[in-house]
């Protein structure tokens, strides 16, 4: 079956710097690939997915690129702020497969 | 707009007692999946229903039944507890397959003593 691995698995950085995450995953058919946050005490919450015959998919201040070739992905975070702090998701999944196979997740702390 | 709603919140149980989950979702999706969240685990598929009448086994469907009582309510079971399934459980509903973004409730965190 599918694995995703993710890291870091925590991650601090000063308010106004970036962030990276990456993600790899194991099945080449793999084709959509979701980015969720989750803040303390809520469910994961959807911010940004890709597709696989897209390369980069931005919107503002978080961007997520795709590298088929080599499975891996990662959520770029521009200009981070306080709020930002949070639990990262990646997650992967292909067609006819029911469920989104999740990374293990990234704690990002934002320090002001 | 409510989402995916869960209930309840939190809930502690004693070993070998039995409970059931809730859930509902308002966006008129097809799908709707349970899983559970543990430290260091990322979220765990437990069981999905890919339509009204249907349900499947995730990766971690034991000691575990779930019920799809209509298009927008699917519940979880847990029969006998036992402190291995003491986690936050998830549920989330999205579109066709799992192609399609799926949505996530606040959760129900589950303690079995």
């Amino acid at each position: 079956g599918e694995n995703v691995e993710q890291h870091p698995s925590t991650l601090s950085v000063q308010e106004g710097d970036s962030a990276v995450i990456k993600c790899t995953y194991s099945d080449s058919a793999s084709n959509y690939f979701p980015w969720y946050k989750q803040e303390l005490g809520k469910g994961p919450q959807l911010i940004i997915d890709i597709r696989s015959n897209v390369g980069e998919k931005k919107d503002q201040r978080i961007a997520v690129t795709l590298n088929k070739t080599a499975k891996h992905f990662s959520l770029h975070i521009t200009e981070t702020q306080p709020e930002d702090s949070a639990v990262y998701f990646c997650a992967a999944s292909k067609p006819g497969r029911r469920a989104l196979t999740f990374g293990s997740g990234t704690r990002l702390q934002v320090q002001p | 707009n409510a989402g995916v709603t869960q209930t309840p919140k939190f809930q502690v149980l004693k070993t070998g007692q039995s409970m059931t989950l809730q859930c509902a979702q308002d966006m008129n999706h097809n799908s709707m999946y349970w899983y559970r969240q543990d430290p260091g685990m990322g979220l765990r598929l437990i069981y999905y229903s890919a339509s009204e009448g249907t349900t499947d086994k995730g990766e971690v469907p034991n000691g575990y039944n779930v019920s799809r009582l209509n298009k927008r309510e699917f519940s979880l079971r847990l029969e006998s507890a036992a402190p291995s399934q003491t986690s936050v459980y998830f549920c989330a509903s999205g579109g066709v397959d799992s192609n399609q973004p799926q949505h996530f409730g606040d959760g129900t965190r589950l303690s079995i003593l």
